[in-house]
C-alpha cells in the first residue's frame, strides 16, 4: 500500500514558468515532510521539508504549501529554470529518531528554455 | 562537508551468489540507511541502524541482511543474490534526533545475471 503518493509522474515546463508538484499521504501520524531532488545521474539530496506545525515554507523560489485537512502537500518552483530539471520527491516521517523516511514515487521534471 | 562513500560503485552477481554493498560515513552520525531504488517505485528503506551493533528492518527487507559494526560503516548483504535485486542501492547517514537531514552516499549500481 503506497502511503506517499506524487502527481504528476512527469512534467514539462518552459522556462519562467511556475511549476506545481503534488504530494499526498495516508498515515495521519506522519509529521515532517521533506523534498528531496535528485538529478540524473546523482544521488538524492534535501531540498526543502516542513512539519506539521506549519502551513507554508519558503525557500528562495521554493515554497511548499500544506493542507493538513486534506493530507495534502504542493512544491511550486517559481520562475523554473533548466537547471531545476530533475526528479523530485516527496517524502515523509513520523517524529522519533531513527527518521525513517518513507519516499512517493517521484515526478519527473523537465524545464526546456 | 557530509561524505558518504560506497564501494562497489558497480557490480555484476551471478543468482545465487552472496554480495555485500558497503557504505562509510564521516560524519559520525548515529543513523545510517540502505535504500533500493528502482523505475517508478522511488526510493524504498531496506534495512536502518541507530548505532553500532544496531540493525532494524525497513520496509522492504525480504531477501537482505545488514550489518553495523562501527559508528562509520554499515553493510548490505545479499545472501542468496537473484535478478529482482537488480537495482541501485543507496546508503544514506543521518543525526539522530528528530527532523534530520538525511545524506545520500553516491550508490551501487548492482545487476544480478
Amino acid at each position: 500500500q503506497q502511503q506517499v503518493r506524487q502527481s504528476p509522474q512527469s512534467l514539462t515546463v518552459w522556462e519562467g514558468e511556475t511549476t506545481i508538484l503534488n504530494c499526498s499521504y495516508e498515515d495521519s501520524t506522519f509529521d515532517y515532510f521533506p523534498w528531496y531532488r535528485q538529478f540524473p545521474g546523482k544521488s538524492p539530496a534535501l531540498l526543502i521539508a516542513i512539519s506539521l506545525v506549519s502551513n507554508k515554507k519558503e525557500d528562495g523560489r521554493f515554497t511548499i504549501f500544506f493542507n493538513k485537512r486534506e493530507k495534502k502537500l504542493s512544491l511550486h518552483i517559481t520562475d523554473s529554470q533548466p537547471g531545476d530539471s530533475a526528479t523530485y520527491f516527496c517524502a515523509a516521517s513520523v517524529d522519533s529518531g531513527y527518521n525513517k523516511l518513507t519516499f512517493g514515487k517521484g515526478t519527473v521534471l523537465l524545464v526546456s528554455p | 562537508e557530509a561524505a558518504v562513500t560506497q564501494s562497489p560503485r558497480n557490480k555484476v552477481a551471478v543468482t545465487g551468489g552472496k554480495v555485500t554493498l558497503s557504505c562509510n560515513q564521516t560524519n559520525n552520525h548515529n543513523n545510517m540507511y540502505w535504500y533500493r531504488q528502482d523505475t517508478g517505485h522511488g526510493l524504498r528503506l531496506i534495512h536502518y541502524s541507530y548505532g553500532a551493533g544496531s540493525t532494524e528492518k525497513g520496509d522492504i527487507p525480504d531477501g537482505y541482511k545488514a550489518s553495523r559494526p562501527s559508528q562509520e560503516n554499515f553493510s548490505l548483504i545479499l545472501e542468496l543474490a537473484t535478478p529482482s535485486q537488480t537495482s541501485v542501492y543507496f546508503c544514506a547517514s543521518g543525526d539522530a534526533g528528530d527532523y534530520a537531514e538525511q545524506f545520500f552516499g553516491p550508490g551501487t549500481r548492482l545487476t544480478v545475471l
